[in-house]
């Protein structure tokens, strides 16, 4: 099964309005990464955090992570139409190996109206 | 500096074929990831690669195979195709290793399976 399950599956939104995007992971982490994918693309590095970490910003985007309740949440702020996509979370396991495995997330579907 | 590039980004086999996608990575990027994704099964890891060897593989059948060339470029095989490997197939590279540094993903391939 995942390691990362994101929620909402979908989102739809108005433009200019703040989407909320929600990751919960099952076991013990060394970062988690947010990516955005859109449509039929490939995958774009959004931010890394690590677990020693409680929140990051970058732009529009705010990350935080809850090593407690093993749970991770994206925020992007004044939402644009260019921001509709999938939005996956990526959790890099302690414990599979010294190469641990990127372990992606089932990804939000955000739309933005507008 | 380019990105991860892909090759070819679509094409379309018959059930019992082989294919043989390509990977470059970046530029003095020395790890090579490869993910399968389909709307049933999500984004799954299939393989890494460092320095020409295998560090990493998922659990896909003896039928997905890969290698890496000295000068970091990869190329993933599937042979004896099935309906079922039909996907985008990504790429991804970073400089020392998926393990707690950024991956940066190229277009992928979108394979079809007739």
């Amino acid at each position: 099964s995942q390691q990362g399950e994101e929620d909402p599956q979908a989102l739809s939104i108005q433009e200019g309005e703040n989407a909320t995007m929600n990751c919960s992971y099952k076991t013990s982490i060394n970062n988690l990464q947010w990516y955005r994918q859109n449509s039929g693309r490939g995958l774009v590095h959004l931010i890394l955090i690590r677990s020693n970490e409680r929140e990051k910003h970058s732009g529009r985007l705010r990350v935080t992570l809850d090593t407690s309740k093993k749970s991770s949440s994206l925020l992007i702020t004044a939402s644009r139409a260019a921001d509709t996509a999938s939005y996956f979370c990526a959790t890099d396991a302690v414990g599979y190996s010294s190469a641990s495995k990127i372990i992606f997330g089932s990804g939000t579907r955000l739309s933005i109206r507008p | 500096k380019a990105g991860v590039t892909q090759t070819p980004r679509y094409l379309i086999k018959t059930r019992g074929q082989q294919v043989t996608l390509s990977c470059s990575p970046i530029s003095g990027h020395r790890s090579v990831s490869w993910y399968q994704q389909t709307p049933g099964q999500g984004l799954q890891f299939l393989f890494e690669y460092f320095s020409e060897t295998q560090r990493n593989k998922g659990n896909f059948p003896g039928r997905f195979s890969g290698r890496q060339f000295s000068n970091s470029r990869s190329e993933m095989n599937v042979s004896t195709l099935e309906l079922g490997d039909s996907a985008l197939y990504l790429c991804a590279s970073s400089l020392y290793g998926s393990t707690g540094n950024t991956i940066y993903f190229g277009e992928g391939s979108w394979l079809t399976v007739v």
